[in-house]
């Protein structure tokens, strides 16, 4: 299983676009890497998948460069309701979930 | 839509007594999973199941058991607490399609204190 090495926490400002990179050097060839939210008292949320190159929804957007050790997600004109922790998962998604790692998250902080 | 949802939300248990943990899904998935989350850290998985009948460890599996018996539900059993098993519980359930965006799908969680 890939491990994944992501910031402990960052802190931004409202109106604000935040950038959090996610290292997976020894992501295999069928991983995928997925980005999940968590609010305090709530449980994790999923925001973005992808396998390579770039994924864009109505949340955030995900650029994986060619190699794919790594990845960021990038959260644009951010708000005080994005203060949360942050995952970043690299798994088989067609094996399912229950290979799945949670690390310990990144805490963004956006301050008014 | 109910989702995923999970009982109770709270309990505080003495060390020794037993209890279960029931999480409920409504979305016909065939994967559902059973985490903790300790202050400050990422979830660790507990056990999983990915299919009725059928149960697997996770990470963390001793001091717990599970059972599946019907598709939509998945049960978390304490059989003798300890105060190590004091943390939040997070169920989880999931797909197999082979879409782009499969992902988790998470209840909101059950505090549980071991004394």
């Amino acid at each position: 299983l890939a491990k994944t090495t992501q910031p402990i926490s960052m802190d931004s400002y409202e109106g604000q676009e935040v950038n959090i990179t996610c290292s997976h050097n020894n992501i295999a060839t069928n991983d995928y890497i997925t980005w999940y939210q968590q609010f305090p008292s709530q449980g994790p949320r999923f925001i973005i998948q992808g396998y390579k190159t770039k994924v864009t929804n109505e949340v955030a957007s995900l650029f994986i460069p060619a190699d794919r050790k790594s990845s960021t997600l990038s959260l644009p004109r951010v708000s005080l309701s994005d203060t949360a922790v942050y995952y970043c998962l690299v798994g088989d998604k067609n094996t399912g979930g229950f290979k799945t790692i949670f690390g310990a998250g990144t805490r963004l902080f956006v301050k008014a | 839509n109910a989702g995923v949802t999970q009982t109770p939300k709270f309990r505080v248990l003495k060390t020794g007594q037993s209890m279960t943990l029931l999480c409920a899904q409504d979305m016909n998935h065939e994967y559902m999973y059973w985490y903790r989350q300790d202050p400050g850290m990422g979830l660790r998985l507990i056990h999983y199941s990915v299919g009725e009948g059928t149960t697997a460890k996770g990470e963390v599996p001793d001091g717990y058991n599970v059972s599946r018996l019907k598709k939509q539900n998945f049960l978390l059993g304490l059989e003798s607490a300890a105060p190590s098993q004091t943390s939040v519980y997070f169920c989880a359930s999931s797909s197999y399609t082979g879409a782009l965006d499969e992902k988790l799908f998470f209840g909101s969680g059950t505090q549980l204190s071991v004394l």
